[in-house]
């Protein structure tokens, strides 16, 4: 089955700790990026990345990093979270990057809260 | 900048009752705008997609607009149902980073 999946879907922990967020396609998609949503916000861009070990900064990119090693894989890390990360971040891939035909894919999403 | 404005930011109907939810951005010069649904703790499922040369699309009970002169889109939901209950949420995609900047969203609840 085509789909974006992330792990954990849940994580409850402490402000420093570093975490990753994986998020992994099996649809070979070249594009692939990270949200955050927030109540009264809406969904915000973190990173997206337009093929392998091209990866570029979105709205919100403070306080998070991520890699682009490998096609299928685009994890999200938070080197050192604070509370104000905490939210429901989702990953999303389409097939090619720089066009305007395709649909974006999401994953489940990930609720994090940071205490 | 654009700004992606969804009203009404919640709704509550009859089950049958046909509907109207809007989406207005601010900048016309976009790719192409989607209707997305979230559902309680889920994430996000594509309903339509609009490329900007097209007017409108049609999925089952469901139909979109797009008048990009206007910065205006419309999803048209049919004989709605309980299971339409949900968030639904509009997006456009703009410039080559491929980013979607999303509205707030209308959380509609169909009441049996």
């Amino acid at each position: 089955e085509a789909q974006v999946t992330q792990n954990p879907r849940y994580l409850i922990t402490v402000t420093g700790k570093k975490l990753t967020v994986t998020c992994s396609q099996n649809m070979n998609h070249e594009y692939m990026s990270w949200y955050r949503q927030d109540p009264g916000l809406g969904l915000r861009q973190i990173y997206y990345s337009m093929n392998v070990e091209v990866t570029d900064k979105g709205d919100v990119p403070e306080g998070y990093k991520v890699s682009r090693k490998e096609k299928r894989n685009f994890p999200l890390i938070l080197e050192s979270p604070s509370p104000n990360q905490t939210s429901l971040y989702f990953c999303a891939s389409k097939p090619k990057a720089g066009t305007g035909t395709d649909t974006q894919y999401f994953g489940p999403g990930t609720r994090l809260t940071v205490l | 900048k654009q700004e992606v404005t969804q009203i009404p930011a919640a709704l509550s109907v009859p089950e049958g009752e046909n509907l109207v939810l809007n989406c207005s951005f601010t900048d016309s010069a976009i790719y192409n705008l989607q209707w997305f649904r979230q559902d309680p703790g889920k994430g996000l499922t594509s309903l339509l997609l609009i490329q900007s040369s097209q007017r409108e699309q049609t999925s089952g009970r469901l139909n979109a607009s797009l008048d990009k002169s206007s910065g205006r889109s419309t999803l048209y939901i049919a004989a709605s149902q309980p299971g339409d209950s949900a968030t639904y949420l509009c997006a456009v995609l703009g410039g080559a980073t491929n980013k979607l900047i999303f509205g707030t969203g209308t959380l509609l609840a169909v009441q049996p």
